[in-house]
């Protein structure tokens, strides 16, 4: 079956850091277009950050431009988000997307929780 | 940055009937969009990308429409298991952004 994977979420006091990591199962993520996208508790669906296939192209929302940092190793078929300097409002589920159209792939999510 | 505003935010409607959610963008966006659907617990699952097309195993009762700046969802026939929350999403650029959802609860 076709999956993505999430760990590395968990309780962080704020300014902490994270490491979430999206493994890939039963398909190579060496051509999809990988994302990160978070839901807060109760809340809708925002946009965090791309990395294009082959890595070369990256961005990222304002709300966490230079603390975030997204990776991939397609050699390992992974994808990581490096997460510093963490904040209150970073609490949220965690999900890893995979698209390569007609095909977009979501993990199950991993929930981080900034907390002192 | 290109906002996208969805409505209804919430909608009452009984099995079998016809919904539509409609999604604006700031600006145009040609068809880069998707519809996704997701219920509680669970991860968002695509309906619709590239604004009308379905991918394989998503039910024909589900069809999007729209080009530019205006697009909607059509849900004909409602089955109970489509009582979730919806969401927009554009990527025509970035930062990629998602309207606010539209809950569909059972009238």
């Amino acid at each position: 079956e076709v999956q993505l994977v999430e760990s590395g979420g968990g309780l962080v006091k704020p300014g902490g850091s994270l490491r979430l990591s999206c493994a890939a199962s039963e398909f190579s993520l060496s051509n999809y277009h990988m994302n990160w996208v978070r839901q807060a508790p109760g809340k809708g669906l925002e946009w965090v950050s791309s990395i294009s296939a082959s890595g070369r192209f990256i961005n990222y929302a304002d709300s966490v431009k230079g603390r975030f940092t997204i990776s991939r190793d397609n050699a390992k078929n992974s994808l990581y988000l490096q997460m510093n300097t963490l904040r209150d409002e970073d609490t949220a589920i965690y999900y890893c997307v995979g698209t390569y159209d007609p095909f977009d792939y979501w993990g199950q999510g991993t929930l981080v929780t900034v907390s002192s | 940055d290109i906002q996208m505003t969805q409505s209804p935010s919430s909608l009452s409607a009984s099995v079998g009937d016809r919904v539509t959610i409609t999604c604006r963008a700031s600006q145009g966006i040609t068809n880069d969009l998707g519809w996704y659907q997701q219920k509680p617990g669970k991860a968002p699952k695509r309906l619709i990308y590239s604004a009308s097309s379905l991918p394989s195993g998503v039910p024909l009762r589900f069809s999007g429409s729209g080009s530019g700046t205006e697009f909607t969802l059509t849900i004909t026939n409602l089955q109970p298991e489509d009582f979730a929350t919806y969401y927009c999403l554009q990527y025509n650029d970035y930062p990629r952004s998602f309207g606010q959802g539209t809950k569909l609860e059972i009238k």
